[in-house]
């Protein structure tokens, strides 16, 4: 298996921009998360769907993101309008079980100007 | 939502010396995972550990888990400038019926040839 793919690896937008990021999870797990890190808040958990369902969604910033996961094999985190406060890294990462291993993708480095 | 605090939060050291690192909580968490990112990459699982007391080791890399459950340690013997990189735990925490992985801020490790 290749392991999370996540894409884009870099992007650089405007403020006020959407901003898609799209991740591919392990085939066969049922759990996909999605995080943000920073240097002074750490890796923060935004939110982590079972089985394709949205189960928590309390880390989510605000209104302006929202993620999807519309089949087993896709999911995508988007930012609109994004602000420069949104800049970070954003790893999307999959397990087979809530307590699992749960494997990184490479995070996309996101920087809104 | 529980806090895992982390110390120290930089460690710079030569190549030989030994080294250890903590993470700590005020709550229990029902098991404990301590991950490795090196730049540019998303956190890898180094280990899981479950039960009090509980130690594991990973050729010169050492793992405590508390009595307690309530922290854990990281012991590194004569580290290697491999061993550079970020060095998270992160605790299994449940919320009634839900749960998630909480994860500290990390341990950022540069070990000089």
């Amino acid at each position: 298996d290749a392991g999370v793919i996540q894409s884009p690896r870099h992007e650089v937008t405007e403020m006020g921009q959407e901003v898609t990021l799209r991740c591919k999870p392990i085939s066969g797990h049922d759990y996909l998360f999605w995080y943000r890190q920073t240097m002074m808040r750490g890796l923060e958990l935004l939110i982590y769907f079972n089985n394709n369902v949205p189960i928590d969604d309390s880390g989510m910033p605000e209104d302006r993101f929202s993620a999807k996961m519309p089949n087993a094999s896709f999911s995508t985190l988007k930012i609109q309008p994004s602000e420069p406060r949104d800049s970070a890294v954003y790893f999307c990462a999959s397990s087979l079980d809530l307590w699992a291993q749960q494997y990184f993708g490479p995070g996309t480095r996101l920087t809104v100007t | 939502t529980q806090l895992l605090e982390q110390s120290p939060q930089f460690l710079s050291i030569q190549e030989g010396e030994n080294l250890t690192v903590y993470c700590n909580s005020s709550s229990v968490f029902s098991s404990l995972q301590w991950y490795r990112q090196e730049p540019g990459e998303g956190p890898v699982l180094l280990v899981t550990v479950v039960t009090g007391g509980e130690v594991k080791k990973l050729k010169r890399l050492t793992f405590q888990f508390g009595d307690a459950r309530k922290d854990s340690s990281l012991h590194i013997t004569a580290a290697q400038p491999g061993d550079t990189g970020l060095y998270l735990c992160a605790g299994a925490e449940l919320v009634g019926s839900q749960g998630n992985l909480i994860f500290g801020k990390g341990t950022k490790l540069s070990v000089k040839p």
